[in-house]
């Protein structure tokens, strides 16, 4: 059964720094690309960034490139989000998302997604 | 990175079919058959429900389907039943390698 498994959300100062993580079980993780998705409170999807099965491409949603940084470890299988300097504005629910495509060209799909971890940035 | 456009809500009896648009650019929808369509129910994870314009992943119901034309991507939901009430959104594969999501649209089962 796959899963996926994110971690690390909690209340931030504005400026602060947060990892999120996720755990990802049940497929071959490094043969798929991985995304993080957020959804702020009452408000629509968000696509923040994503990498592919090697790490080799990643990419970023305009506001938060030079802030966030999206990592992977196939041998843990597991995923990453460095979060720096962050604003209000990032609060929301972070989820991590698998691609539907395996060995997958480019990125399409989300067909797995984990639980989500809340991040909230407020003094 | 501009959101693509859906309606904010739609609403339909049960029985009925409603469609539900997404309307981008030809950098996006109108560029590539990657067009994606999701699920929300409210505090849960999004689910796909339709990929590729028209493709339905193993498990979902054959009462969704998709289409496109131009930069216009469209999901259908026929025989509308009381558990399809929830928010969608749908989603493009873009020129740069990103993904870009529709606003949501909020469907209510009258």
């Amino acid at each position: 059964e796959v899963q996926l498994v994110e971690s690390g959300g909690g209340l931030v100062q504005p400026g602060g720094s947060l990892r999120l993580s996720c755990a990802a079980s049940g497929f071959t993780f490094s043969s798929y690309w991985m995304s993080w998705v957020r959804q702020a409170p009452g408000k629509g999807l968000e696509w923040v960034a994503n990498i592919k099965q090697d790490g080799s491409e990643k990419y970023y949603v305009d506001s938060v490139k030079g802030r966030f940084t999206i990592s992977r470890d196939n041998a843990k299988n597991s995923l990453y989000l460095q979060m720096n300097s962050l604003r209000a504005e990032d609060t929301a629910v972070y989820y991590c998302a698998r691609d539907l495509i395996i060995f997958g060209v480019v990125p399409r799909s989300f067909d797995y997604w984990g639980q989500g971890t809340l991040v909230t940035v407020s003094s | 990175q501009s959101a693509l456009t859906q309606p904010a809500s739609v609403s339909g009896s049960p029985g009925q079919s409603i469609t539900i648009s997404c309307t981008g650019t030809s950098s996006d929808v109108g560029g590539y058959n990657y067009v994606s369509w999701y699920q929300q129910h409210p505090g849960k994870a999004p689910k796909l429900m339709i990929y590729d314009v028209s493709n339905r992943p193993s498990g979902v119901s054959n009462r969704f389907s998709g289409s496109k034309s131009g930069n216009t991507a469209s999901l259908t939901i026929s025989g509308l039943q009381a558990e399809d009430e929830a928010d969608y959104y749908c989603s493009s594969y873009t020129s740069s390698s990103f993904v870009v999501f529709g606003g949501g649209t909020k469907l209510t089962v009258l």
